[in-house]
């Protein structure tokens, strides 16, 4: 079955130390995003790629990148990571439409930070 | 700006039927999505409105009137499996980025 895949499903990591998180995903979609969720919140946008092109959020903090090598993977790199950085990270692809379409999520990788 | 509102939580009994609404200001409009997420998973599309109306699919119905800023989602014959929370979430006219609201929790008791 063609799905949106994310690994690890859960993280630990410690205060400072860099941490990668990892998606991919069997639908060929062109447009790829993370989002940051905390409990009872809205997921956050961080990022989006339509194929290469990256497109960050004002209020993204540096602290966050992403890479998308190809259209199967995008990884989001979180350099130092502090303690208000414990979410949900949330993958999610959709198909080239305007306005972004259906978004189809991965399961999320919950991130703790110690 | 974009803007998404909608109750916080809601409680409804097992059988009965519920209607989650959603208002939003956008500057431009391209559609309105309702997701189902449960705790602690990934949130899953459910509906997608761009015409006003009532759109049904099963026990769950969608509903839009663009000249008032407003949805709501309708579960029929509720089931304790339909406790979870539900986002309502607008797309960014001309990109694609999707606002999402900060979702209603609904809690359903036998």
């Amino acid at each position: 079955d063609a799905m949106v895949i994310q690994n690890p499903r859960y993280q630990v990591t410690q205060f400072g130390k860099p941490v990668t998180l990892s998606c991919s995903q069997t639908l060929n979609h062109n447009v790829m995003y993370w989002y940051q969720q905390k409990s009872s919140q809205a997921p956050k946008l961080l990022f989006h790629y339509y194929d290469k092109d990256f497109n960050n959020e004002a209020d993204t903090p540096d602290n966050f990148q992403s890479r998308r090598p190809n259209t199967s993977f995008c990884f989001l790199d979180i350099r130092s990571p502090g303690l208000g950085d414990a979410a949900m990270y949330l993958c999610a692809t959709s198909r080239d439409s305007t306005g972004g379409g259906e978004q189809y999520f991965g399961p999320g990788t919950r991130l703790t930070v110690t | 700006g974009q803007n998404i509102d909608q109750p916080t939580e809601m409680t409804a009994t097992e059988g009965a039927i519920v209607q989650i609404n959603c208002t939003y200001q956008t500057s431009g409009f391209n559609g309105l999505f309702w997701y189902q997420q449960h705790a602690g998973e990934a949130p899953t599309f459910l509906s997608y409105n761009v015409l006003d109306g009532l759109e049904e699919k099963g026990r769950f119905s969608s509903f839009l009137s663009r000249s008032k800023g407003y949805s709501y989602l309708l579960l029929k014959e509720l089931q304790m499996k339909d406790s979870a929370s539900y986002l309502c979430a607008v797309p960014h006219t001309g990109g694609f980025k999707t606002i999402f609201g900060a979702g209603t929790r609904l809690f359903v008791k036998a």
